[in-house]
């Protein structure tokens, strides 16, 4: 079975700093994805960064990366330059080989003018 | 490129009610998913369809289904609602090129209020 665990349910970060957050997940496939996606109070979610299992390099987007650990199988999310719009609901993901994605519970990012 | 859209936004029904919701996905994308969001929950999957097909589906009841067009444009649907159906639905659309790593995009949801 697929299982993503976010274990911090709320971060609060210094505008201008970076924020690491975290994110593990279990699964016995070998071939998967992983996602992040931001929900602001909108409800929409928004794809920022993939990394697939089987990449050596760990992904980045503009201010996003995400630093992939395999053997530990972590995947967490670094934003750098913080920025007040970045006040969101994070969530990671998961996809194997069924098309559908499994969510961790989410980490609320709060960033402190 | 316009992204996946979804209709209505906002929904209010009563119990024993049905509802249908409906989701167009980016062009070209052949692929559409389903999922629930609750507070309790958090979001889960509901079904994925391809070219007309369900090709997967998650635990949910019977009491919610969907179906897919030949342009692609996706509608599910919950018969005798229930209060615990309150939730925001998210629809997402992907390639579907490969399995097992397309990216999924969103739409903005539709928040459906059961009284």
């Amino acid at each position: 079975a697929q299982k993503i665990t976010q274990t911090q349910p709320g971060m609060f970060v210094q505008e201008k700093e970076a924020v690491t957050l975290d994110c593990t997940y279990d699964t016995s496939d070998q071939s998967y994805g992983l996602f992040w996606y931001k929900q602001p109070s909108s409800g929409e979610m928004i794809f920022l960064i993939y990394q697939g299992s089987y990449d050596e390099q760990n992904a980045t987007e503009g201010r996003y990366s995400l630093n992939f650990q395999k053997a530990r199988k972590s995947a967490n999310l670094v934003i750098s330059a913080s920025q007040l719009g970045d006040s969101a609901m994070y969530f990671c993901a998961m996809i194997t080989g069924a098309n559908n994605l499994f969510f961790g519970t989410g980490t609320r990012l709060t960033v402190i003018p | 490129k316009a992204g996946v859209t979804q209709t209505p936004r906002y929904l209010i029904k009563t119990r024993g009610q049905q509802v249908t919701l409906s989701c167009s996905p980016i062009s070209g994308h052949r692929s559409v998913s389903w999922y629930q969001q609750t507070p309790g929950q958090g979001l889960q999957f509901l079904f994925e369809y391809f070219s007309e097909t369900q090709r997967n589906k998650g635990n949910f009841p019977g009491r919610f289904s969907g179906r897919q067009f030949s342009n692609s444009r996706s509608e599910m649907n919950v018969s005798t609602l229930e209060l615990g159906d309150s939730a925001l639905y998210l629809c997402a659309s992907s390639l579907a090129a490969a399995l097992g790593t397309d990216t999924q995009y969103f739409g903005p949801g539709t928040r459906l209020t059961v009284l």
